[in-house]
């Protein structure tokens, strides 16, 4: 079974700190995903990635960026983060750009105070 | 862009199918119609996808009408397990084209 662990399921931060939210998978898969999730908002696409040190722009990006030094793990990172970055953070994984099946995580909670 | 529209939510008895209805009246020859679902405080979990014959699998079956603007997607016995919100996307095939886009989804409620 893939698995997609995500770093930590809460964090709670302080309004311009660095946060690092990682996420590591084990099944090999080209592609990997950064979503957050609000309510009555679904899920946004932050960043994606489709290989190693390459990234895409979602519909979200401003406020973060990301880093894929290896295959299996993609971190998002918000420079300095602020209270309406409060949300739910979810990574996934997809084995390459042809499948629309993604394997996520269980999610990261943020609270920005 | 909303390319998809589905009820907020809906209830079904246990033990009887539920029937998840889906508009994509704009819906493109090479896009595909993707289900998923996410259990509360779960990550979302892949259902089922298809372009323009049903599909079945372990799951669910899905029943893309015709002319492909509406799809079904049918939890042929539903349990308490299967309370979660389903996510209907559709989904293009071409590199550049193949983003998911998750919209609001339908909260499904099986009531014992």
């Amino acid at each position: 079974d893939v698995k997609v662990t995500q770093s930590s399921r809460y964090l709670v931060k302080r309004t311009g700190e660095k946060v690092f939210l990682e996420c590591v998978q084990d099944m090999d898969h080209e592609n990997m995903f950064w979503y957050r999730q609000d309510p009555g908002l679904g899920l946004r696409l932050i960043y994606f990635s489709y290989d190693v040190k390459m990234k895409e722009k979602g519909d979200i990006p401003e406020g973060y960026s990301v880093s894929r030094e290896k295959k299996e793990r993609f971190s998002l990172i918000l420079e300095s983060a602020s209270t309406n970055q409060t949300s739910m953070y979810l990574c996934a994984s997809s084995f390459d750009r042809i499948t629309g099946e993604l394997f996520f995580g269980e999610g990261s909670r943020l609270t920005v105070l | 862009d909303a390319k998809t529209t589905q009820p907020p939510s809906m209830d079904c008895a246990e033990g009887r199918a539920a029937n998840l209805p889906c508009n994509h009246s704009t819906i493109s020859g090479n896009e595909y119609v993707y289900w998923y679902r996410q259990i509360h405080s779960q990550g979302p979990q892949y259902i089922i996808h298809g372009l323009k014959n049903n599909e079945t699998n372990e799951m669910a079956s899905l029943i893309i009408t015709e002319d492909r603007k509406s799809s079904t997607l049918i939890l042929p016995h539903a349990t308490l397990r299967d309370t979660a919100v389903y996510y209907c996307i559709v989904r293009g095939s071409n590199f550049g084209n193949e983003k998911l886009t998750f919209g609001t989804g339908t909260r499904l409620t099986i009531i014992p």
